[in-house]
């Protein structure tokens, strides 16, 4: 069965500190996307990389989140350092990237900084 | 940025049809129309998607309007697990994971 994989599913952490979430693509997908959710702005997309190349990285705070794809079954975001205002549920989508094809989502990682 | 209208909320009973209507009037000539769900904060769910024929497949059916400017996602048969927040949205070509996510429409299904 497929699926995308996203580690960890929670992580608390302090204010301050720096956090690394990791997502598995579904093997062949060459397009992974990071979103983040929150009850206030639901799903906002962040960053995607097509072939592991970053295509678009205009939804993401540059002074402390940065996001890449070491190879081709991991991506990674790191947030440093990290504030209270980064608390919410961080998706990794990935797709096979063709032109109609669909993106499938990860369980999410919960991330609260206190 | 995907523009689209759904109704807040709606409720079916278990056994019966859900139709979940969305207006997409922005949808440009190229997009996709989207069907995602999601269930208590899990990941969000592929429904299914079509450009401007309707589509059916084992989870549910897409009916798009002529002018493909609004669209119905059918469930035939609800079951008290398809109870869950449907998101309607559109994108284009191999932006299709570049999704804009609204409010989505809760449905709510009885027994």
């Amino acid at each position: 069965d497929a699926r995308v994989t996203q580690t960890p599913r929670d992580k608390v952490t302090e204010m301050g500190q720096e956090v690394t979430m990791r997502c598995q693509p579904i093997l062949g997908h060459n397009t992974v996307f990071w979103y983040r959710q929150t009850m206030m702005q639901g799903l906002e997309l962040l960053a995607y990389f097509r072939n592991r190349a970053p295509l678009d990285d205009s939804g993401m705070p540059k002074d402390r989140f940065s996001a890449e794809m070491p190879d081709a079954t991991l991506a990674t975001l790191k947030i440093q350092p990290s504030e209270p205002r980064d608390s919410a549920v961080y998706f990794c989508a990935s797709g096979s990237g063709g032109a109609g094809t669909e993106a499938f989502f990860g369980q999410g990682t919960r991330l609260t900084v206190v | 940025d995907a523009k689209t209208t759904q109704p807040p909320s709606m409720d079916c009973a278990e056994g019966r049809a859900a139709n979940l209507p969305c207006n997409h009037s922005t949808i440009s000539g190229n997009e996709y129309v989207y069907w995602y769900r999601q269930i208590h904060s899990q990941g969000p769910q592929y429904i299914i998607h079509g450009l401007k024929n309707n589509e059916t497949n084992e989870m549910a059916s897409l009916i798009i309007t002529e002018d493909r400017k609004s669209s119905t996602l059918i469930l035939p048969h609800a079951t008290l697990r398809d109870t869950a927040v449907y998101y309607c949205t559109h994108a284009g070509g191999t932006s299709y994971g570049k999704l804009t996510f609204g409010q989505g429409t809760i449905l709510t299904v009885h027994p």
